[in-house]
């Protein structure tokens, strides 16, 4: 199974919103709800930010919110602030037990 | 909340073997899989497998069915990852996550393992 697509990189001013986009198949993202999003700043661990294609753990600010149409998942950060400077990973179950992650986008604050 | 915590750096010759360690701290995983994740320098998130601390039971990524191994001490709490044959595109930092099947809620900090000739 291939990685899931993600644009190289994304951008927006403070108090802008931005949306990445996570391009998978029929099989993957198109078949399950499982589809997952993680922040991962510089030198850390991945951090989950939302799972389910839109549910967000305790903890997570609003501003982050998860959507799905037909292959392709979305997240979108609402607000930007210089903390959400980071890289983001989306990833799906693929079936058989396996899953997949998907190939990150940097965001940058400007 | 369930913590992750990694066994220390390594560095490796290659062919030879690693294993890295991933215990939960309480004694207890909160979620029934614990996944391995690595990510080469500069590069994205790899899938490698997981095992269910309850039973035992194992799934590997095809790309490393013939080289991994996932191994569980549920008394211990522990999930380790072993991995054989190192190449030097093995360098990496290989992450435990305790999730569901789909998904990964809590991660440990990371180890990273060195592959040198």
């Amino acid at each position: 199974q291939s990685a899931l697509t993600q644009p190289p990189s994304a951008s927006g001013s403070p108090g802008q919103s931005v949306t990445m986009s996570c391009t998978g198949t029929s099989s993957d993202v198109g078949a399950y709800k499982f589809v997952s999003w993680y922040q991962q700043h510089p030198g850390k661990a991945p951090k989950l930010i939302i799972y389910e294609v839109n549910k967000r753990p305790s903890g997570v600010p609003d501003r982050f919110s998860g959507s799905k149409s037909g292959n392709t998942a979305s997240l979108t950060v609402s607000g930007l602030q210089a903390e959400d400077e980071a890289d983001y990973y989306c990833s799906s179950y693929g079936g058989s037990d396996n899953s997949i992650f998907g190939t990150g986008t940097k965001v940058t604050v400007l | 909340q369930t913590q992750l915590v990694q066994s220390g750096a390594e560095v490796k010759k290659s062919g030879s073997s690693v294993r890295v360690a991933c215990k939960a701290s309480g004694n207890r995983f909160t979620y029934n899989y614990v996944h391995w994740v690595r990510q080469a320098p500069g590069q994205a998130l790899e899938w490698m497998g997981w095992i269910t601390p309850f039973n035992g039971e194992t799934h590997y990524a095809q790309k490393f069915q013939d080289r991994v191994t996932i191994v569980t001490d549920r008394s211990m709490s522990t999930a380790d990852l072993e991995l054989n044959s190192l190449r030097s595109e093995d360098t990496a930092m290989y992450y435990c996550a305790n999730g569901g099947l789909g998904d990964f809620g809590h991660w440990g900090p990371g180890t990273l393992v060195t592959v040198s000739s």
